[in-house]
């Protein structure tokens, strides 16, 4: 058990470009969720798999926003044309059965 | 419309004495709340968590309390060490049962 892992750490870039994060869950871990923590607020939820499927996404989930885990294992987060107010950390978790959250150490996203 | 309440944005204590961390929240449904350490540049860390069932569990150094009539649940630990200094958030699990709410967070510290 390594725990949860995301990559990269850190990421900037410029306003418009597209970026994509990936997350390593637990593995025997059968259920995934991307969070969102902006300064001085709690982490936000944002989506939620089960297995491959993503079973809800919050509003805060725009059309820019798409999150996939194709085989149940990893999963992405893609932003698309960002934008400064996507700036934040994104924080992945992972659990099952009636387990609490693991999170991974985030994805800090600068944008420029 | 803020579903977990933290009021009280950072908590300053002495080593060896009592921290109590407070959270309100606003749904009657929410039925099982958890606390949750951030040290800076890392994700969330479980600490402990209470059903609504109970009133009060522990573990440690570590005390959660449940006022279900107020909606209010307390954290505390005692006695408090330097290595407890952190932010400490409220999160909710209700209704649906798969999505933890969190609060924004309070920041603890404790004094040598």
């Amino acid at each position: 058990d390594t725990g949860v892992s995301q990559d990269p750490r850190h990421k900037i870039t410029k306003r418009g470009q597209n970026v994509t994060f990936r997350c390593d869950p637990i593995s025997e871990h059968n259920r995934l969720y991307w969070y969102r923590q902006t300064l001085g607020q709690g982490p936000e939820f944002l989506t939620y798999f089960q297995n491959e499927a993503q079973l809800e996404k919050s509003r805060l989930l725009s059309d820019r926003f798409s999150a996939e885990r194709p085989k149940g294992s990893f999963s992405t987060l893609e932003i698309q044309r960002t934008e400064q107010g996507d700036s934040a950390m994104y924080l992945c978790a992972s659990k099952t059965g009636g387990s609490p959250l693991h999170f991974g150490n985030g994805t800090r996203l600068t944008v420029t | 419309d803020q579903q977990v309440k933290q009021n009280s944005p950072s908590l300053s204590v002495q080593e060896g004495r009592i921290s109590i961390l407070n959270c309100d929240y606003t749904n009657s449904m929410f039925d099982y709340f958890l606390w949750y350490k951030k040290y800076p540049a890392e994700g969330p860390t479980f600490l402990i968590s209470i059903s609504s069932i109970k009133d009060k569990n522990e573990d440690g150094r570590f005390t959660v309390f449940l006022n279900k009539s107020a909606k209010h649940l307390s954290l505390h630990i005692v006695p408090s060490q330097p290595g407890d200094s952190a932010v400490y958030f409220c999160a909710v699990l209700g209704g649906s049962n798969y999505k933890l709410t969190f609060g924004k967070g309070t920041l603890l510290t404790v004094n040598p």
